[in-house]
């Protein structure tokens, strides 16, 4: 199965919102609310952010939401600080497997 | 506090074999689906196998079946990947990762990694 699909790279201002966007198909991200999202600092493990589509796990600022449309899920980040500048992968559940996304490298200016 | 550390990477020829584990702690291994996930250098997270609690279950990645054994001994909370035929598109890091109780797909925690080098 292909990666999901996700913009190489956003931005965005302290202080700002972002969303990035998180498309596959109603093999994956379509047919299941099993969408997550992953926040990777560099040299870090990946640490999750959002699960079933917009649940935040305990301990993660609720300036992270997700929602999904379609086969379309997204990640906002509301009040961007600069601790927020990191690499952002979407997942989804598919069949007995999981497809990730390509990546998003978000850079606070 | 839930830690997993995983361990066994290093440099390996083409068509070698290495096996990697996972040591938990902090939570009742036996009771959550595990994964394996790799990322090659400069790339992205790319799933390669989960288990289930009492091993009786797994899946692969089309791009390791046949090759990769994922397996797990609960009595010593560890996880195992064992690697054959390895390939140099292969290297990668490799995390090993909790499934949510919460959630089906998603992980909920992560190991520091362990790198994997396939080269001459």
């Amino acid at each position: 199965q292909s990666a999901l699909t996700q913009p190489a790279s956003v931005s965005g201002s302290p202080g700002q919102s972002i969303a990035i966007s998180c498309t596959g198909t109603s093999s994956d991200v379509g047919g299941y609310n099993y969408v997550s999202w992953y926040q990777q600092h560099p040299g870090k493990a990946p640490k999750l952010m959002i699960y079933d589509v917009s649940n935040r796990p305990s301990g993660v600022s609720n300036r992270f939401s997700g929602s999904k449309s379609g086969n379309t899920a997204s990640l906002t980040i509301s009040g961007l600080q600069a601790e927020d500048e990191a690499d952002y992968y979407c997942s989804s559940y598919a069949s007995s497997s999981t497809i990730f996304g390509g990546g998003t490298k978000l850079t606070v200016l | 506090e839930v830690q997993l550390v995983e361990s066994g990477g290093g440099l390996v020829q083409p068509g070698g074999s290495l096996r990697l584990s996972c040591a938990a702690s902090g939570f009742t291994f036996s009771s959550y689906w595990m994964h394996w996930v790799r990322q090659a250098p400069g790339k992205g997270l790319i799933w390669v196998s989960r288990i289930n609690g009492d091993g009786s279950s797994t899946s692969y990645a089309d791009s390791v079946k046949g090759r990769f054994t994922i397996s797990r001994d609960n009595a010593k909370n560890t996880l195992y990947l064992q690697m054959n035929s390895l390939r140099a598109e292969d290297t990668a890091v490799y995390y090993c990762a909790r499934g949510s109780a919460y959630s089906y797909g998603s992980f909920d925690y992560w190991g520091q990694g362990t790198l994997v080098t396939v080269s001459s």
